[in-house]
This record gives C-alpha cells, structure tokens and sequence, in this order.
C-alpha cells in the first residue's frame, strides 16, 4: 500500500530564505507526482507535476525534483515571501492502482515572516 | 489546465439533513474526482465519477451516504446524506487531463461544511 510522508509538517522562515520541504514514498511504482498549495479553508491550486521519467520541475521560484528510486521528492522555494504562507500537499498517482487517484501527504504548513 | 467551480463555498447544516455540492467544469472530461479533508487532516478520495455509469466508492464510503450524479462531461452532484457533526470537512472536486504518465489534477475551491 502506496504511503506519503512530509516532513516538517510545519515550518516558519524570515522573509528571504531559500527552503526545502521533502516528500517521501514507500513504492517507487509511480506514474508522477504532483506538488499543490493549500491556503486556509480553500481548495487546491496545483504547483508542479513531475512525471516518473523526469527528474525536476521548475515554475518561477518554485523546483520540485524526484528521485523515484528513493522514493524522495523536494520542493526548492526560493526567496520566500509573505504571500508563500500556506500548506503545500505532494501527491502521487500509484502504478500499482489500477484507479486514478492521489494518495496525499499529510502536507507542510509554512508560515513565512515578514 | 481545466478550471472548475464549485458551490457552495461553504455551508452550517443541521444534524439529519442533506447537502447537495456541484461541481462544473468548463471542459468535458472524462472523470471526475470528490474528495474529503478532515480538519487538520489531508485529502482522502470518496469516490470517482464516469459519465453514463455508476460511481466508484473508495473503501469506507457507500453510495447511500455519498450518492453521486454525473448527468453530462462537464457536471457532477456529490450530496452528503443524514449529515452529523463527524461529516464536517472540506469537500472538493477534482478533473484530471493528461495522458497515462502525465495525468495531473485540478482541484475545485472546495466546499467547507459545518453540521451542528
């Protein structure tokens, strides 16, 4: 069974720093994997998918990279801003689930100070 | 990417009751996707939704609790059923496009229920 972890599970940071939030995977039986952010009581806005043969995304600020025979995926933001503040989701979609769902960590809450 | 919207944002229900959620898309899609989020916890599928058949339930939810309608390629209905208090959670609807590998997923603004 297909399990997600996020670690820090919270993380406050000064306005301007570089930081990494890191996704782990049990099976590396994965078709992609999909970074999300979550501001408070809202929906899902998606970050960056990664699909199994890539190594690393980009998109402004944000790098996501994977190493699927890890099962490790990071999420590089650089510069961080107050406007940064939410919870960020990693997601995979599992090969060995015939189904087209995500399975979810539990997420990142990340609080960036002004 | 697809863009969705969903309705109600956000509602206080009574104990007993139901809520209908709708979810409308501005593109056909094949599936459609609801999920539910706990407070404080992550997102967990309830069930996937193909147009002309009935939906799929994950593992701990039924049809009669969370009965689902998907009348076109561009709608879906999710309505939590005899709500009570442990039914309070966001729920979202979800699309995905893509081929096989690169199937990724746009979320709804989710809806936040509330039953006392």
């Amino acid at each position: 069974k297909q399990e997600v972890t996020q670690i820090p599970a919270a993380l406050s940071v000064p306005e301007g720093e570089n930081l990494v939030l890191n996704c782990s995977f049990t099976d590396s039986a994965i078709y992609n994997l999909q970074w999300f952010r979550q501001d408070p009581g809202k929906g899902l806005t998606s970050l960056l998918l990664i699909q199994s043969s890539q190594r690393e995304q980009t998109s402004g600020r944000l790098n996501a990279s994977l190493d699927k025979s890890s099962g490790r995926s990071t999420l590089y933001i650089a510069a961080s801003q107050p406007g940064d503040s939410a919870t960020y989701l990693c997601a995979v979609r599992s090969r060995m689930d015939s189904s087209y769902k995500l399975i979810f960590g539990s997420g990142t809450r990340l609080l960036v100070r002004p | 990417s697809a863009v969705i919207s969903q309705k109600p944002s956000r509602d206080i229900c009574q104990r007993g009751t139901s809520l209908t959620i709708q979810c409308q898309v501005d593109s056909q899609v094949t599936m459609m996707f609801w999920y539910r989020q706990q407070p404080g916890q992550s997102l967990t599928l309830i069930a996937t939704a193909n147009q002309g058949s009935e939906a799929t339930y994950e593992s701990g939810f039924v049809i009669d609790k969370f009965p689902i309608s998907r009348p076109n390629l561009t709608f879906s209905t999710l309505t939590v059923s005899n709500m009570s208090p442990e039914d309070s959670s966001i729920y979202l609807c979800s699309v995905g496009q893509g081929g096989l590998i690169g199937y990724g997923y746009t979320f709804g603004s989710g809806t936040r229920l509330t039953v006392v």
